[in-house]
């Protein structure tokens, strides 16, 4: 299995109140990714980065941030949090960009 | 706008006869495709992938089968058994793209 980590695993917040989750890897691979997945609408693509410093958004990326400092660090930022952010966000890491990606155990969010 | 469309939501199977689990795609443009199993409360795991320039991939009791025409593809698992209870998704991607598009996801159950 991918060595990829998930912090925290459960958190429950309150609607305006920021929020960061974190994924850590130990395999070294260049490409991490934040999904998020809701019933009905399968795994959406957050924001996602290819290398140290260098992200991107994905489809749903309005009202969340990342950054990436450390190639084995990827951290999402919902910066106020809302009750259409309650759901469960995976991490995910490749090797290449155009390649299989190993994901993390997910952190379900909940904002009350 | 899902460009990846898994139509069933769920599909109960008798162990030891074959599951076929199906997926849609709207993108011609897309190449690669992979396929995920999820446990609950797990992240998703890898499961097999195919590329445009073929028909069938095969590995062990899994074979995924790609119909570029219809834009269709489909995954069998021959004989099917009660540890591939699951959710699985299909998820697809262009060479030129940034991002793997997932579908909706379909609810299997291998009934001993």
């Amino acid at each position: 299995d991918a060595g990829i980590t998930q912090s925290p695993r459960h958190k429950v917040t309150e609607t305006g109140t920021p929020v960061t989750l974190r994924c850590h890897q130990t395999e070294n691979h260049r490409y991490m990714y934040w999904y998020r997945q809701d019933p009905g609408h399968g795994l959406r693509l957050i924001h996602y980065s290819y290398g140290v410093k260098d992200t991107d958004k994905g489809e749903v990326s309005d009202g969340y941030s990342v950054s990436r400092s450390k190639t084995e660090d990827f951290l999402l930022t919902l910066e106020s949090a809302t009750s259409s952010q309650t759901s469960v966000y995976f991490c995910a890491i490749s090797e290449f960009r155009y390649y299989e990606q190993y994901f993390g155990p997910g952190t379900r969010l909940t904002v009350t | 706008d899902q460009q990846v469309k898994q139509n069933s939501p769920s599909l109960s199977v008798q162990e030891g006869r074959i599951s076929i689990l199906n997926c849609d795609y709207t993108n011609s443009m897309f190449d690669y495709f992979l396929w995920y199993k999820k446990y609950p409360a797990e992240g998703p795991t890898f499961l097999i992938s195919i590329s445009s320039i073929k028909d069938k991939n095969e590995d062990g009791r899994f074979t995924v089968f790609l119909n570029k025409s219809a834009k269709h593809l489909s995954l069998h698992i021959v004989p099917s058994q009660p540890g591939d209870s699951a959710v699985y998704f299909c998820a697809a991607s262009e060479s030129t793209g940034n991002q793997f598009y997932f579908g909706t996801g379909t609810s299997l159950t291998v009934i001993p």
